[in-house]
């Protein structure tokens, strides 16, 4: 079964506004990572916050992790129009599951 | 530059063939991994290898089986192909660190149909 839960399944913003997409997950977990894919491709890997942090910043993005609630969020500040893709979260315990994905949609 | 290469990016198949999705990667990374992505669904795996000659199933291995003869590559086959198996798959590789999966790299996909 999917391990992670993102929310919301499709977020639609104007350039220059900050988009927040949450991860929800059942187990524990060594890690859990964050990729996008644009359309129809692979997916690219774009943070990794191991259990024992609770913050992590890479430019724009900032991923926060709770595991007492078993969640996580990205937030991609200041979005662009490349920035429109699908962003899934990833868990790690013996093998990686992902999620079904958020589809952001940035409007110029 | 880090590259899993998928051998074909579209796959046109008949029911009840067999079909081989081939995967090589070049960063001399022990684990491998299969999914396919379905809409609405997101990626779901088939199977799992963490040392040549060695596989895991996932979540849905029915229908599926894997070889990994060779380090650098993982094979999916699919014994006898189904409609339902009409998917985008993708193919990663990683390292493993002794404690977790550090990122994967994945190829760019093989869509297969099966008609």
């Amino acid at each position: 079964s999917q391990q992670g839960e993102e929310d919301p399944q499709a977020l639609s913003i104007q350039e220059g506004e900050n988009a927040t997409m949450n991860c929800s997950y059942k187990t524990s977990i060594n890690n859990l990572q964050w990729y996008r894919q644009n359309s129809g491709r692979g997916l690219v890997h774009l943070i990794l916050i191991r259990s024992n942090e609770r913050e992590k910043h890479s430019g724009r993005l900032r991923v926060t992790l709770d595991t007492s609630k078993k969640s996580s969020s990205l937030l991609i500040t200041a979005s662009r129009a490349a920035d429109t893709a699908s962003y899934f979260c990833a868990t790690h315990q013996n093998d990686m599951r992902f999620g079904a994905g958020t589809r952001l949609t940035v409007k110029p | 530059d880090v590259k899993v290469t998928q051998s074909s990016r579209y796959l046109v198949k008949r029911t009840g063939e067999k079909v081989f999705l081939e995967c090589v990667q070049d960063m001399d990374h022990e684990n491998m991994f299969w999914y396919r992505q379905d809409p609405g669904l997101g990626l779901r795996l088939i199977y799992f290898s963490y040392d040549v000659k060695m596989k895991e199933k996932g979540d849905i291995p029915e229908g599926y089986s894997v070889s990994r003869e060779k380090k650098e590559r993982f094979s999916l086959i699919l014994e006898s192909a189904s409609t339902n198996q009409t998917s985008m798959y993708l193919c990663a590789s990683s390292v493993f660190t002794g404690f977790a999966n550090e990122k994967l790299f994945f190829g760019s996909g093989t869509q297969l149909s099966v008609l």
